[in-house]
């Protein structure tokens, strides 16, 4: 069966310091990958996904960045992190297919900017 | 532009009450559909999903929904609410475009549980 996890689960950074989430899926192969950010009290906010090795799209304008190095593993990253870059994040995968499919959601980071 | 609304924010019920949760999609073409729960802290998980057929489905944990095309709505439905369900739970709908999903969220109802 699939599982996904991330980690670490929970983050706590000081404004201006970098930031590393990484995100992998086992069980599955070629899946689409999802990152999102969910802001308390609110609902969810895609902001990158990617169908295959180093391709990556942004859906929102921001201050971070991900990367696919390899087939199941997806990385969010910020050079600079803002106060406003606090949030749980979410990692997602789907099958990559010719048609809309469920997409399955990892644990999540909780991420606390100080 | 798709989106989907979820009127309620918060909803409280009585354990063993009946439960209907509220969302309502636009969407041009024919919609997919999807509802999600998230427990305090945790990732989502998948209740139960619509993409074509029986307007009625049946989900997991005793959860059905039914989607209503006059209404453009997709609502969330149980017969008798236990304590474990109270969660926040949002409704989803699938656009399919330059070979990826994208689901569109809803931003979630909250449901309280008395005892």
């Amino acid at each position: 069966s699939q599982t996904i996890h991330q980690w670490p689960a929970t983050l706590v950074q000081p404004v201006g310091s970098p930031l590393s989430l990484e995100c992998t899926v086992e069980g599955t192969s070629n899946p689409n990958l999802y990152w999102y950010r969910q802001a308390a009290g609110r609902g969810l906010q895609l902001l990158f996904y990617s169908v295959g090795i180093g391709q990556i799209s942004s859906e929102v304008p921001q201050n971070l960045s991900a990367s696919r190095p390899q087939d199941r593993q997806f990385i969010l990253s910020s050079k600079k992190l803002l106060l406003s870059d606090s949030g749980f994040y979410l990692c997602a995968w789907s099958v990559r297919a010719s048609g809309p499919y469920e997409q399955y959601f990892g644990p999540g980071t909780r991420l606390t900017v100080t | 532009a798709q989106s989907v609304t979820q009127p309620d924010i918060h909803i409280t019920v009585s354990e063993g009450a009946s439960l209907e949760l509220r969302c309502n999609y636009s969407y041009g073409a024919t919609p997919y559909l999807f509802w999600y729960v998230q427990s305090p802290g945790q990732g989502l998980q998948l209740l139960l999903k619509y993409f074509s057929g029986d307007t009625l489905v049946q989900g997991i944990k005793g959860f059905e929904a039914e989607f209503k095309r006059s209404q453009s709505s997709f609502n969330l439905r149980k017969p008798s609410v236990h304590w474990s369900d109270a969660a926040e739970y949002f409704c989803a709908v699938a656009s399919f475009s330059g070979g990826y999903n994208k689901l569109i969220f809803g931003a979630g109802t909250r449901l309280a549980v008395h005892p």
